[in-house]
């Protein structure tokens, strides 16, 4: 079936420093790839949608500059969190629509498997 | 934008035991999923659900897209059920879900 994966997993890196996850589709391509940010006991909130070939959408209070994406090809979005502070730290997963399993049309969406940062 | 609503936020229950999860949607749905976040974050997408009754295994879930919900259920709970679950609409021309709050789930031993 449909897979995304995400890398890295785990990251921690130091304040002022930039850090860049990945997240592909394996199987499928994905025009549109979405980021999301989840605080702890808190639930996802979406950060950006990644379009391939073209700038992302960022949702409101979402900084740009901060948050870098860059939607290369069809299977592969980056998020790159630049100037990283301690208040970065978060859990920071991707999505996109990929084909239903087993079954000629219709998407469902796929999520990552999502990426800890702790900046120190 | 749609809102998504979510209970119980929390839900404690005893190994074997049985219970349901409800999410409310404001608008009308093209696409409807619950999701399991397990400990370490992973997110699994358990159904997607627009409409209608689904069933895999010990999970199920309905939804009623006339009045607006969703429910999701567990029989037979196990201990590896524990975690955070999810519902998450998409309504017309967005393409992004809108997540609810989540219910945190802890099945004891």
């Amino acid at each position: 079936g449909a897979v995304v994966s995400q890398h890295p997993s785990r990251v921690i890196c130091k304040s002022g420093t930039s850090v860049k996850i990945e997240c592909r589709s394996l199987d499928f391509q994905a025009t549109t790839m979405f980021w999301y940010r989840q605080f702890p006991k808190q639930s996802l909130m979406l950060m950006a949608t990644s379009n391939e070939g073209s700038k992302a959408t960022y949702e409101q209070g979402v900084e740009k500059d901060k948050f870098l994406i860059n939607h290369a090809s069809l299977t592969l979005s980056t998020l790159t969190v630049t100037s990283a502070h301690p208040e970065d730290s978060s859990f920071y997963i991707c999505s996109a629509f990929g084909p239903q399993p087993g079954r000629s049309s219709g998407n469902t969406i796929y999520f990552g498997e999502g990426s800890w940062l702790t900046v120190v | 934008g749609i809102q998504v609503e979510q209970s119980p936020p929390d839900l404690i229950l005893q190994e074997g035991a049985n219970s349901t999860l409800r999410c409310n949607f404001s608008d009308s749905v093209n696409n409807l999923q619950w999701f399991h976040q397990n400990p370490w974050g992973q997110l699994i997408n358990l159904f997607y659900i627009p409409s209608g009754t689904k069933q895999n295994g010990r999970l199920s879930a309905t939804t009623v897209a006339t009045e607006r919900y969703s429910l999701f259920y567990i029989s037979s709970s196990q201990t590896t059920d524990s975690g955070v679950y999810f519902c998450a609409a998409l309504s017309g021309s967005a393409r992004q879900l809108t997540f609810g709050s989540g219910t945190q789930l802890t099945v004891l031993p």
